[in-house]
């Protein structure tokens, strides 16, 4: 079974650019992940997806950060304009459903440098 | 509110014993332990839900006290491959959180030979 994928894996851009990630969950997983992890760092939620609808995105900067999940499967995660601050690695995570106490599985991540 | 993990770090000989600590100032439904070693993605180990179930997955372990709201994970015989970095991820009674990981700060643990 194929895993979460992510691309690009490494992205290095100066402050007041724009950025964009994108996510392939594990098919047939219905909810979908977005997280922010500072180095040194647990994941921070920034938003969670259940098919193509929004079920949490209180913890996003909605000024400057967007998420959008088309047709259920595919997302991408937006940075515009990018700070110093966002300097992180986002990793998207997918499970099967959004209930209670089901494994999220992640994906490798994309390690963002903002100079 | 993000859980707290103990110790930060830690450092053991192959073969000797390990234990982590989770704890959270809110009531918990369960609590998910990942580990992540440099540089990729966070590993999912297992889950412990509200009841004081304990799991086990060969030499890791895992317990969930309801009434300290905390939960312990349990390395034993420790190995090479251990070292990484374990998280806890807390899941809350709140109606606000269904599903929703809240993770600790995490604890690095190093095996030497």
């Amino acid at each position: 079974e194929a895993g979460v994928a992510q691309s690009p894996r490494y992205k290095i851009i100066e402050k007041r650019q724009s950025v964009a990630f994108w996510c392939n969950p594990i098919s047939g997983h219905a909810t979908l992940y977005w997280y922010q992890q500072i180095l040194g760092q647990g994941p921070k939620l920034l938003i969670q997806f259940q098919n193509n609808g929004v079920v949490d995105d209180s913890q996003l900067p909605k000024d400057r950060f967007s998420a959008e999940r088309l047709k259920g499967v595919d997302s991408t995660l937006k940075i515009q304009p990018a700070k110093l601050e966002d300097s992180a690695v986002y990793l998207c995570a997918s499970s099967f459903t959004s209930g209670r106490s089901h494994e999220q599985y992640f994906g490798p991540g994309t390690r963002l440098t903002v100079t | 509110q993000q859980p707290v993990q103990s110790p930060q770090a830690v450092i053991l000989r192959e073969g000797e014993d390990a234990v982590i600590n989770c704890s959270s100032s809110k009531a918990l439904y369960s609590v998910h332990w990942y580990r992540q070693k440099h540089g990729e993605a966070p590993v999912f180990l297992m889950i412990l839900l509200k009841g004081g179930e304990q799991k086990g997955h060969e030499k890791i372990s895992a317990s969930f006290n309801e009434k300290k709201q905390q939960s312990s994970l349990y390395l034993t015989a420790s190995q090479l491959s251990y070292s990484g970095t374990y998280f806890c991820g807390t899941e809350h009674l709140d109606g606000t959180s269904y599903g929703k990981l809240t993770f600790g700060q995490g604890t690095i643990l190093t095996v030497h030979p």
